[in-house]
Order: C-alpha cells, then sequence, then structure tokens
C-alpha cells in the first residue's frame, strides 16, 4: 500500500527554521497537502498543491517538492508553531493517504 | 462563513450500531465533497471516505471500505458517518471536513469539524 513517511519528531528554538520532510515510497507523485493540529483541536490546512499557502496561513510556512520528498518549512519558527504535522497526498488509485506526522516542538 | 457542526460525543458498547453527523452551512452544501477522517487515541489521521452529496457519489479508502458507511441528506445539509456493528477498536475522534478535489480524484480538506469523540466500552 501507499505510505507517506515523516520524521517523529522535529526540535528547534524560536526564530530558526524548521524543516519537515515527506517522502512517497512510490512514483508518480502526487500533489502534497500539509496541516498543522494543535492539541485538542481539529487539524488545520497549511499548504496545498506542495506550496500554496491558505490567505489565512503566515508567510512563513512554505513547501517545496523534490523527486517524491515534499518539504513543510516554517522559517523564524514562534512558539505558536508547536504542533502535529501531517502530509496527505494519494496514491495511484485515487485513495488519499495521511503521513505518520511529525511533532515540532520549540525549544 | 463556512461552518461543520458535528454531533456530540458518543459512549456505546461493542455490537451496537452508531450514526454521527456533520451539518454544514455557510456554503452550498451539495456542490462540495465531504469527508471523514479517524484519529484513534493518541495516533495520526486517517483517511476514511468522501461522498459528493450532489449526487451521493461515495468513495472509501480500502481500510474502511465495509467496515462503515458514509451517507449525506441533502436537504438538511448533513454528511453521516455510520456502524453497523462498533468494535473497542472504533474508539477514536473522528472528523468531517470539506474536500476540494483538485485532479484525478485526489485533493484534499479545507474546513473541518471540531470533531465527535466515539469511545467503545463494555
Amino acid at each position: 500500500s501507499y505510505e507517506l513517511t515523516q520524521p517523529p519528531s522535529v526540535s528547534v528554538s524560536p526564530g530558526q527554521t524548521a524543516r519537515i520532510t515527506c517522502s512517497a515510497d512510490a512514483l508518480p507523485k502526487q500533489y502534497a497537502y500539509w496541516y498543522q493540529q494543535k492539541p485538542g483541536q481539529a487539524p488545520v490546512l497549511v499548504l496545498y498543491k506542495d506550496s500554496e499557502r491558505p490567505s489565512e496561513i503566515p508567510e512563513r510556512f512554505s513547501g517545496s517538492s523534490s523527486g517524491t520528498t515534499v518539504t513543510l518549512t516554517i522559517s523564524g519558527v514562534q512558539a505558536e508553531d508547536e504542533a502535529d504535522y501531517y502530509c496527505q497526498s494519494a496514491d495511484s488509485s485515487g485513495a488519499w493517504v495521511f503521513g505518520g506526522g511529525t511533532k515540532l516542538t520549540v525549544l | 462563513e463556512v461552518q461543520l457542526v458535528q454531533s456530540g460525543a458518543e459512549v456505546k458498547k461493542p455490537g451496537e450500531s452508531l450514526k454521527i453527523s456533520c451539518k454544514g452551512s455557510g456554503y452550498r452544501f451539495t456542490s462540495y465533497w465531504i469527508g471523514w477522517v479517524r484519529q484513534m487515541p493518541g495516533k495520526g489521521l486517517e483517511w476514511m471516505g468522501i461522498i459528493y452529496p450532489g449526487d451521493s457519489d461515495t468513495r472509501y479508502s480500502p481500510s474502511f471500505q465495509g467496515q462503515v458507511t458514509i451517507s449525506a441528506d441533502k436537504s438538511v445539509n448533513t454528511a453521516y458517518l455510520q456502524w453497523r456493528s462498533l468494535k473497542a477498536s472504533d474508539t477514536a475522534i473522528y472528523y468531517c471536513a470539506t474536500a476540494l478535489i483538485v485532479v484525478r480524484g485526489q485533493g484534499y480538506f479545507d474546513y473541518w469539524g471540531q470533531g465527535t469523540l466515539v469511545t467503545v466500552s463494555s
């Protein structure tokens, strides 16, 4: 089955840059989407179509893609960015898949 | 303003049936897909399936096909997630969300409900 692999955790200090990767285990790679989930809250979309940002999401959130790996980059991390981040894509049959999630800790 | 309001928390026994709901407002309900996502305690997100309320076209994750039923009633702008016989392993938070299809059936969730906690315990 199609899988998306994320690192379980990433830690950065405030003001630094956090990079969270999401690797697909098969080609072709579809678009990737990213969600932020804070404890006790519903997920929030932060990026769509690899690098597009909803209007309400701060500019410090950006995305990139290379081969079968996509990366969520948070520049100038703030304490409020501490959350779980999930990538999401779809396999060739159209079934949507989430990555396992990455816990971002702001030191 | 788009809003998805889900039904309240449920406590059920194994073997019981359940139907939870998700009422949409602030947009044309029949024109957007709605999906369901499971989050087991302390775990990640799992895509269960999506439905297009306009014609009830439904797509399931292979992991959930036959285990749940997704439906929608466009007369009351509400989507549903239903179980015929619950198991303890169905204990989770279930989120509904509007789904935008980008290309070839793939897409993403943009607006989310607040989640419904389902607890299945004897």
